[in-house]
């Protein structure tokens, strides 16, 4: 059973636009969500994170919101440029240090049109 | 190194051989991972080494999947009598708190 959904396997934006994409979990015992991002043939990299203790983190053109009674966050990422075309994966974790391992979510293919 | 080095990049063995892929993690990083990614699919957690602590193996799916950290350092994952479901893009990260750094990531293609 996926703990950590992401629903939408793609989405096409155009460049200037906003991109959204969207986030679910299961497990209520998650505290501390991520993001990572993918080009093809390169290891993932983290972009932005957020604790369970606040409902949005912003760094730049990337906003990360939490909802967590919808037990839902969404990368928001605006102005949308070609260079942020690439595979982005929700992470999850319980009190990150005290269990190691992420678990990650399938991940969206986002393509932004110039 | 500047990141985590991953090898062999690709590699492609027959059904049944067993199969090394190591990890060199950024020097200092204490904690490392492997994870791997199947077609189509999110990343999979196998196993985590966290300094000298027993690692949480909890995520190797058969008994044939071994991982060992030598040192404190480089990470051997190995995987005997290699399967076709095996087929996936294996990826160690390593870390010091809250973000992981990964590596490129070996292509293990099981024919």
């Amino acid at each position: 059973d996926q703990q950590v959904k992401q629903n939408s396997p793609s989405l096409s934006v155009q460049e200037g636009r906003i991109s959204i994409l969207n986030c679910d979990y299961t497990n209520s015992m998650f505290d501390y969500f991520l993001w990572y991002k993918k080009y093809p043939a390169e290891g993932p990299t983290f972009l932005i994170s957020i604790s369970s203790i606040k409902d949005k983190n912003e760094d730049g053109r990337f906003t990360v919101f939490l909802n967590k009674s919808a037990k839902h966050l969404s990368l928001h990422i605006v102005p949308s440029q070609p260079g942020d075309s690439a595979v982005y994966f929700c992470a999850a974790t319980p009190r990150w240090g005290s269990q190691g391992n992420l678990i990650f979510g399938k991940g969206t293919k986002l393509s932004v049109k110039p | 190194g500047a990141g985590v080095s991953q090898s062999p990049s690709n590699k492609v063995t027959e059904k049944g051989k067993d199969v090394e892929l190591r990890c060199d993690p950024i020097s200092g990083h204490t904690a490392l991972y492997w994870y791997r990614q199947s077609l189509g699919q999110g990343l999979e957690f196998l196993i985590y080494f966290q300094g000298n602590s027993a690692p949480d193996k909890s995520g190797l799916p058969s008994d044939r999947f071994s991982a060992e950290r030598t040192g404190g350092s480089v990470s051997t994952l190995t995987i005997q009598r290699t399967q076709q479901e095996d087929s996936a893009v294996y990826l160690c990260a390593s870390s010091l708190g809250e973000k992981l750094f990964f590596g490129s990531g070996t292509q293990l293609s099981v024919l």
